[in-house]
């Protein structure tokens, strides 16, 4: 059964960087596409990026210039960071699995969501 | 970017009812979309994907269908446990964007 947890601090100053790790159980970090959504409270999801195992990274063109993603292997578990952080980055922070499925891709395992607060 | 737009925002709906939630992409996607649903406080689950498949586990009141840029999101008759907010995603490029969301709740 594939696992998703994120981890992280909770409370993040503003203009600072915002780190998260996911750490996955259950399926190898090797395979797949990596993913970050978030939510504002009240709001609808949002898709911040995905990376795979080669390198890969595909970004939001809106979080593009202050974010980056990376994937540890050897720890099976990647990472967001999101540097100069705001009110409005204030959000429930999701990691999933982008699956290949019948020629398309879908997200289908996700973790818990980790609620990031920016507030000094 | 893609955009995906949800109708209605919204809807009032009793148990037993059939349900139906569309979604427009502002180009064509082929059949690279999915469903989720949400309820509160919870994670986001997938329903269906490309466009028409049900993910192992989705009750079969569940469907969808489309393809292109219309698709459709129908419960045959609506259940307790599909009071939730539904959402849609293409997968066709980057960056992947959602719907909206719509809520279905209870009359």
């Amino acid at each position: 059964q594939v696992q998703l947890q994120e981890s992280g601090p909770g409370l993040v100053k503003p203009s600072e960087t915002l780190s998260l790790t996911c750490t996955v159980s259950g399926a190898s970090t090797n395979f797949f596409y990596w993913s970050w959504i978030r939510q504002p409270a009240g709001k609808g999801l949002e898709w911040i990026g995905r990376m795979y195992n080669t390198g890969s990274t595909d970004y939001s063109p809106s979080l593009k210039s202050r974010m980056s993603m990376s994937l540890d292997t050897s720890k099976n578990h990647f990472s967001l960071n999101l540097t100069s952080v705001t009110a409005a980055d204030t959000a429930v922070y999701y990691c999933a699995r982008e699956l290949a499925v019948s020629g398309t891709r879908a997200l289908d395992v996700w973790g818990q969501g980790i609620l990031v607060t920016v507030s000094s | 970017d893609i955009q995906m737009t949800q109708s209605p925002p919204s809807l009032s709906a009793s148990v037993g009812d059939r349900v139906t939630i569309t979604c427009r992409a502002s180009q064509g996607i082929s059949s690279h979309l999915n469903w989720y649903q949400q309820k509160p406080g919870k994670v986001p689950k997938l329903l269906i994907f490309a466009a028409s498949s049900l993910q192992g586990g989705v009750p079969s009141r569940l469907s969808g269908s489309g393809s292109g840029t219309d698709f459709t999101l129908t419960i045959s008759r609506l259940q307790p446990e599909d009071f939730a907010v539904y959402y849609c995603q293409q997968t066709y490029s980057t960056p992947r964007t959602f719907g909206q969301g719509t809520k279905v709740e209870m009359k």
